[in-house]
């Protein structure tokens, strides 16, 4: 398999539960990262790991916890989120340092909070 | 403050026709700027880069343009199909290893 593959698709999720979302790259790249998209707004970057350090964190609140535990897995770790948490999450790959040609994104998790 | 403007947010024309999509953008100094294409429930897909060093891009029918004194972006798809019909989002890159920042992004409709 190829590209960047996000699990699951579609979560609902109540508001008390906990979930996580998983990315996985097979492009072997070695940076990743969580944006947010919701509807007219533009994406909003949430998480950016580079050499699986975490190297920002745009004043996201604490019920979204990442992980990254290799250049190749982040996981977005959800737990007692809001309605206005419902948007698509998407994540992304990209190489730092040496030729560039972009991000590639995930299809995203339509997350919905009831 | 920083901002990245997509200054249409639905263009609509005809087959055939040259989309013109404008990007514009204030308080960065950007290494890049890059287009990407989104399709309803899809993740956005990579089309050009841009350096800061570069004044155009081509890229079969698309091509872009980056005024650096403008601070402004043009992204041209010539010869416009319907399968052309998408989102596109232009996004810059400050460099140093900093992440993307996104606009909201234009739609494009082209009618047959």
């Amino acid at each position: 398999e190829t590209g960047v593959t996000q699990t699951p698709r579609h979560l609902v999720m109540g508001m008390t539960n906990k979930k996580s979302l998983k990315c996985e790259q097979h492009l072997g790249h070695n940076a990743m990262y969580w944006y947010k998209q919701s509807a007219k707004k533009p994406l909003e970057l949430m998480f950016v790991y580079s050499l699986e350090e975490r190297v920002e964190n745009n004043s996201v609140p604490s019920r979204f916890s990442p992980e990254c535990p290799n250049s190749s897995h982040l996981f977005l770790h959800l737990h007692t989120l809001q309605p206005e948490d419902s948007a698509l999450y998407l994540c992304a790959s990209s190489q730092v340092g040496g030729e560039y040609y972009g991000y590639t994104f995930g299809s995203g998790t339509r997350l919905t909070v009831v | 403050s920083q901002k990245i403007e997509q200054n249409s947010e639905a263009l609509n024309i005809q087959e055939g026709k040259t989309a013109t999509l404008t990007c514009n953008y204030t308080n960065y100094s950007p290494a890049y700027l890059q287009w990407y294409r989104q399709d309803p429930g899809r993740g956005p897909v990579f089309l050009l880069l841009i350096r800061e060093n570069e004044k155009e891009k081509r890229k079969e029918r698309l091509k872009v343009t980056f005024d650096t004194t403008l601070k402004q972006s043009l992204f041209h798809i010539t010869a416009s199909q319907p399968a052309d019909s998408a989102t596109y989002l232009c996004a810059l890159d400050r460099g140093a290893g900093t992440a993307l920042i996104f606009g909201k992004g234009t739609t494009l409709s082209v009618s047959s």
